[in-house]
């Protein structure tokens, strides 16, 4: 079956680093990629996504390419602000309209 | 924000007793879903529903039951509550099955504990 693997957290930065998160994915089709954030005590909400291969997804400084050669979908962003401490999720779903299928998360930390 | 409420938002219950949870939305999306989410498995898919009376079963769904009667609401009920149910659940809606297209919206979820 279809299935997400990312890093594992915690992943701690200073304010300003650049952060990789890490995900690959296994699916059946041609999957849609999702990265979701999660804020303390919050639901998710959806920070980018990408439908098909070479696609690059990107919201409030975040990018993610679609690569389908490396099966992989990491999550980038060039200066990190303490803001930025959330718990992040890779997800896809594939073409067949499946629900999401999610990764584990991995839990940023923004030092000042 | 998409117009998705759960109730109630905390929920401490005892071992053996039934459990509902609501989840209410305003966006007239067809479809929702219910996710529990723990430490070092993400968030796992418990019951979806396609449509009013039209429910099926995601990865977790042993010990959970749903029911939609409206298309605005969409319940989950612990028939018998155990211990390995304490959880936080998540409630989401989109408009198509997560079709590639359609981001899922998400609820601020649930925490309950069941002692």
């Amino acid at each position: 079956g279809d299935s997400v693997t990312q890093m594992e957290g915690p992943v701690t930065l200073s304010e300003e680093a650049f952060l990789t998160i890490n995900c690959t994915y296994t699916a059946t089709g041609y999957p849609s990629l999702f990265w979701y954030v999660q804020y303390p005590g919050e639901g998710l909400q959806l920070l980018l996504k990408a439908t098909k291969a070479d696609d690059k997804g990107s919201n409030k400084g975040f990018e993610a390419t679609y690569r389908k050669e490396t099966t992989s979908f990491h999550l980038e962003k060039g200066s990190v602000q303490v803001s930025d401490s959330a718990v992040y999720f890779c997800a896809l779903t594939s073409s067949g309209n499946t629900p999401l299928v999610f990764g584990k998360g991995t839990r940023l930390s923004v030092i000042a | 924000d998409a117009g998705i409420t759960q109730s109630p938002r905390h929920k401490v219950t005892e071992t053996g007793t039934p459990v509902t949870l609501r989840c209410h939305q305003t966006e007239n999306h067809r479809y929702m879903y219910w996710y529990r989410q723990d430490p070092g498995h993400g968030l796992r898919l418990i019951h979806y529903s396609y449509g009013v009376k039209d429910t099926d079963k995601g990865e977790v769904s042993d010990g959970y039951s749903v029911s939609r009667s409206k298309t605005e609401d969409f319940l989950l009920t612990l028939e018998s509550a155990t211990s390995s149910q304490t959880s936080v659940y998540f409630c989401a809606i989109s408009e198509s099955r997560g079709g590639g297209r359609d981001e899922q919206f998400f609820g601020p979820g649930t925490r309950l504990t069941v002692l």
